[in-house]
């Protein structure tokens, strides 16, 4: 089955820099890869889905890219805010409706 | 948007009792899922179905089973809870068609005495 490596350290940036997290498989490249966030003590919610035939997408200050040669994803989050802190999980389609999830990399934004 | 409900957002339950956590969803998707989450081993899938009484085993079963009556409400089941199954417990729903979201709700976090 897929396995899926996100960094577990958390990552602390500034306030105004881009954050930058990584989403790494090792089997299939999957049809798409999705990016949700997580607060304490609530469900992930959906960021953006990439297909893999896409390089990159965009959605305000987020941005995913999906290179299926390096088997990694790339997850930009531009002008930080102290309120992107969160946790950020990457998943893959799995096939059959199924996705498998990233342990998640936790982001620290300072003021 | 969305709604995904679970029925309690804390419980507490003693060893070898049968625990029940419900799940209900309003946007009429077909597929449901039960999650676990455990620090480090992120989520795990336990069951999922994309049908009114179909269920399909997911990465760790043992220890539960599910029930699909009504195509918005989806059920976990513990049978016989252990304390190793103290845990967060996510619900989730997506549509069954194309490359969709999946939408969960907010968690349970149960514990067993």
């Amino acid at each position: 089955s897929q396995k899926i490596e996100q960094n577990s350290e958390a990552l602390n940036i500034q306030e105004g820099k881009t954050a930058t997290l990584t989403c790494n498989y090792t089997n299939y490249s999957p049809a798409y890869l999705q990016w949700y966030r997580q607060d304490p003590g609530r469900g992930p919610v959906f960021l953006l889905l990439i297909r893999e035939n896409e390089k990159e997408k965009r959605k305000e200050r987020l941005k995913v890219t999906f290179d299926t040669t390096l088997k990694q994803s790339l997850f930009h989050i531009t002008a930080s805010q102290p309120a992107d802190s969160a946790t950020y999980l990457c998943a893959l389609d799995e096939g059959f409706q199924k996705l498998v999830f990233g342990t998640g990399t936790r982001l620290l934004v300072s003021p | 948007d969305v709604k995904v409900t679970q029925s309690s957002r804390y419980l507490v339950k003693r060893t070898g009792e049968k625990v029940f956590l419900e799940c209900v969803q309003d946007m009429d998707h077909e597929n449901m899922f039960w999650y676990r989450q455990d620090p480090g081993l992120g989520l795990r899938l336990i069951y999922f179905s994309y049908d009114v009484k179909m269920k399909e085993k997911g990465d760790i079963p043992e220890g539960y089973s599910v029930s699909r009556e009504k195509k918005e409400r989806f059920s976990l089941i513990l049978e016989s809870a252990s304390t190793n199954q103290t845990s967060m417990y996510l619900c989730a729903s997506r549509s069954g068609t194309g490359f969709q979201a999946q939408h969960f709700g907010d968690g349970t976090r149960l514990s067993i005495l």
